[in-house]
């Protein structure tokens, strides 16, 4: 089935350290990417997303992420991570093939220790 | 600031019972979408409106429905709830414009707590 796997369910890390987070598709056509960030208690906010051009792409917050097609990936990092950092992460796909939908990810919740 | 409102953040409903979800946009956007997330999945997709027309997704059961009476408003019915719909409900938007991607932007969300 046509899905969206993020690779860690749980990351913990120390402030200052450098983060990655996994995230690979399955469609095989055109597809447009995302990062979204829920903050504890608040909802979900785009953190950044890709439709074409450069596959690196530079959100808020100093958050990158780096689209390479052929590993149908779209990861996410940040060089330096901060307690305010802690929540949790997803990715999402929109198989454009399918109109304008979002199939999202398990999510991965971070939490940075100070 | 213009925003997706849910109403109310925390359902309680017993089994069987029907409730409805509520969800209220600023936005003006003309698409507006229906999420389901349990504990530790991913949002998954029920259905949406584009203007009027209601977009069921196929594995979505017949035990959901929604409404949609004018642009700013979208109800979540669920006619007879059993133990395994407790989830967060997710209320999206989006414009909608042709030819465009068009960002969808989430309200906060409703716990559903089935008894």
């Amino acid at each position: 089935a046509q899905s969206v796997s993020q690779h860690n369910h749980h990351v913990i890390l120390s402030e200052a350290a450098s983060l990655e987070l996994g995230c690979n598709y399955s469609y095989g056509g055109t597809v447009n990417l995302f990062w979204y960030v829920q903050y504890p208690g608040q909802h979900l906010q785009l953190l950044l997303k890709y439709f074409s051009g450069d596959p690196l792409v530079k959100g808020i917050k100093g958050f990158e992420a780096e689209f390479i097609k052929s590993k149908f990936s779209f990861n996410l990092r940040k060089p330096s991570v901060q307690w305010s950092d802690t929540a949790e992460y997803f990715c999402a796909v929109d198989p454009m093939e399918y109109g304008n939908k979002l199939v999202f990810g398990a999510g991965t919740i971070l939490r940075v220790k100070s | 600031d213009a925003m997706v409102i849910q109403n109310p953040r925390y359902q309680v409903t017993q089994f069987g019972k029907p409730v409805t979800l509520s969800c209220s946009q600023t936005l003006n956007h003309n698409v507006m979408y229906w999420y389901q997330q349990k504990s530790s999945q991913a949002p998954k997709l029920l259905f949406h409106y584009y203007d009027k027309d209601f977009n069921n997704e196929a594995d979505t059961p017949d035990n959901f429905q929604s409404r949609r009476p004018n642009t700013s408003f979208c109800f979540l019915d669920i006619r007879s709830p059993g133990l395994g719909d407790a989830a967060m409900y997710l209320c999206a938007t989006s414009a909608g414009r042709e030819g465009f991607y068009n960002e969808q932007f989430f309200g906060p969300g409703t716990r559903l707590t089935v008894l």
